[in-house]
């Protein structure tokens, strides 16, 4: 069964600084995502991670992928109000099925 | 633009009171996907559609049905709520994963179900 855990589940940042949540996942997985929810909104797709070493960036995050670790990363730099959120990874169950499975989020909180 | 809709976007039932929550795409994906998310947890798939091929996960309650009568639209019934059943619903969207493996999924904005 394909389990996903993320840490820190809440994260309280000051503005400026820098910090980077962790997904790991039991399984291999054909591609990895990263969304983010605001409070009572739907999910913003952040980035899709399809390869070991893939890297992307958008404005101050930057997310990564290892696959032989089974591990990505989110990292945030200079954190700044707008960002505060809760940021969810997803796994696919692999094979022909393309089921997400969540970890459980990261609650960010930047505070001024 | 191209996108997901889910109507209504706030939904009050009754306890045991049928009810029906509504996705549409512009987007011609041919796979849907319902989700119930509860507050302060993660989205959980309930099931999804390939094409006209409905699939269940295996811990979806009975209550909940879903159809989808044309490639545009999809439903979702839950035959009788219960107070447990309060929550977010989304619906997403992706391409034909068959033959290039599961693609990214685009979410609705969500409706919002309170059960009194």
């Amino acid at each position: 069964e394909l389990k996903v855990e993320q840490n820190p589940l809440f994260l309280s940042m000051q503005e400026g600084k820098n910090y980077t949540i962790y997904c790991n996942y039991s399984t291999t997985s054909d591609r990895l995502y990263w969304y983010r929810q605001d409070p009572g909104k739907s999910l913003e797709s952040l980035f899709v991670l399809l390869s070991n070493g893939a890297v992307k960036q958008e404005g101050r995050l930057m997310a990564s992928l290892d696959t032989k670790a089974r591990l990505s990363t989110l990292h945030i730099t200079a954190a700044v109000h707008d960002l505060s959120a809760t940021y969810f990874c997803a796994v696919t169950t692999g094979g022909s099925q393309g089921n997400l499975i969540f970890g459980k989020g990261t609650k960010l909180s930047v505070k001024p | 633009d191209a996108m997901v809709i889910q109507n209504p976007r706030y939904q009050v039932t009754q306890f045991g009171k049928p009810v029906t929550l509504s996705c549409s795409q512009t987007l011609n994906h041919n796979v849907m996907y319902w989700y119930q998310q509860k507050s302060s947890q993660a989205p959980k798939l309930l099931f999804h559609y390939y094409d006209k091929d409905f699939n269940n996960e295996a811990d979806t309650p009975d209550n909940f049905q879903s159809r989808r009568p044309n490639t545009s639209f999809c439903f979702l019934d839950i035959r009788s709520p219960g107070l447990g059943d309060a929550a977010m619903y989304l619906c997403a969207t992706s391409r034909d994963w068959v033959l290039a493996g599961p693609y990214e999924q685009y979410f609705g904005p969500g409706t919002r179900l309170t059960v009194t």
